[in-house]
């Protein structure tokens, strides 16, 4: 499976503030995920990024809120704008590999105050 | 749209004893995936074994295994001879097959702790 990296692994912000996450494979993909784990609760998807095209974002998310860049096969970022608390959550990115399998990265950390 | 439901909060099992993780699914798809993640305190998505929906034999990754049941949509996981290592939340996931973008999403169940005892 590819290998995928997170930056920041970690970060505590304060509202009003933007973050921007990267998510770095070691291999072209064509399509990457960003999904959203708030605390103590499952998975939700963000959005689907492919190369080359606006992303696809799912129901109640919003590009104004959630801009993704997906520059080349191998890097996508994510920011989390105009944070508020309730925005602390994890955040993963993933890849499709073989045989429609996910993976994912290490995900980062974010907390709001 | 799938659902994916994981019924169970927690669970606990002995060192070197066997425990079940239970999950059931909805969907009106024929063809699809279904997968279980493992989560530790690193917060680290872990694939632990993968089942496509077309294949009536479950699969089994040394000492995970899976009883997939395509009429009744279920689809557990068993952990055998558990380790201190197993301790983690377990997810269950549902994948629609031969799509890509974003029809190509996971979409989860709430997971499910398991603790260990040693």
């Amino acid at each position: 499976s590819a290998v995928i990296s997170q930056k920041p692994s970690r970060d505590i912000c304060q509202r009003g503030t933007s973050l921007t996450i990267q998510c770095q494979v070691d291999s072209q993909v064509t399509m990457m995920f960003w999904y959203r784990q708030q605390p103590g609760q499952s998975l939700t998807l963000i959005a689907t990024a492919n190369q080359g095209s606006e992303a696809t974002y799912e129901s109640g998310f919003v590009i104004d809120k959630f801009p993704i860049s997906r520059p080349n096969l191998t890097f996508s970022t994510l920011t989390v704008s105009n944070m508020s608390p309730e925005d602390s959550s994890i955040y993963l990115c993933s890849v499709d590999q073989v045989m429609e399998t996910q993976y994912f990265g290490p995900g980062t950390r974010l907390l709001v105050l | 749209a799938q659902t994916v439901t994981q019924s169970q909060p927690e669970m606990s099992v002995q060192e070197a004893e066997t425990v079940t993780l239970s999950c059931t699914y909805d969907t009106s798809e024929s063809d699809y995936y279904l997968f279980w993640y493992k989560q530790p305190p690193s917060r680290q998505m872990i694939l632990v074994i993968r089942q496509e929906a077309y294949k009536q034999q479950n699969a089994t990754e040394n000492r995970f295994s899976v009883n997939f049941q395509k009429a009744a949509k279920s689809f557990s996981l068993k952990i055998s001879d558990s380790q201190l290592g197993d301790a983690a939340m377990y997810f269950c996931a549902y994948r629609s097959a031969g799509y890509t973008g974003a029809n190509s999403k996971l979409t989860f169940g709430k997971g499910i702790t398991l603790s260990v005892r040693p």
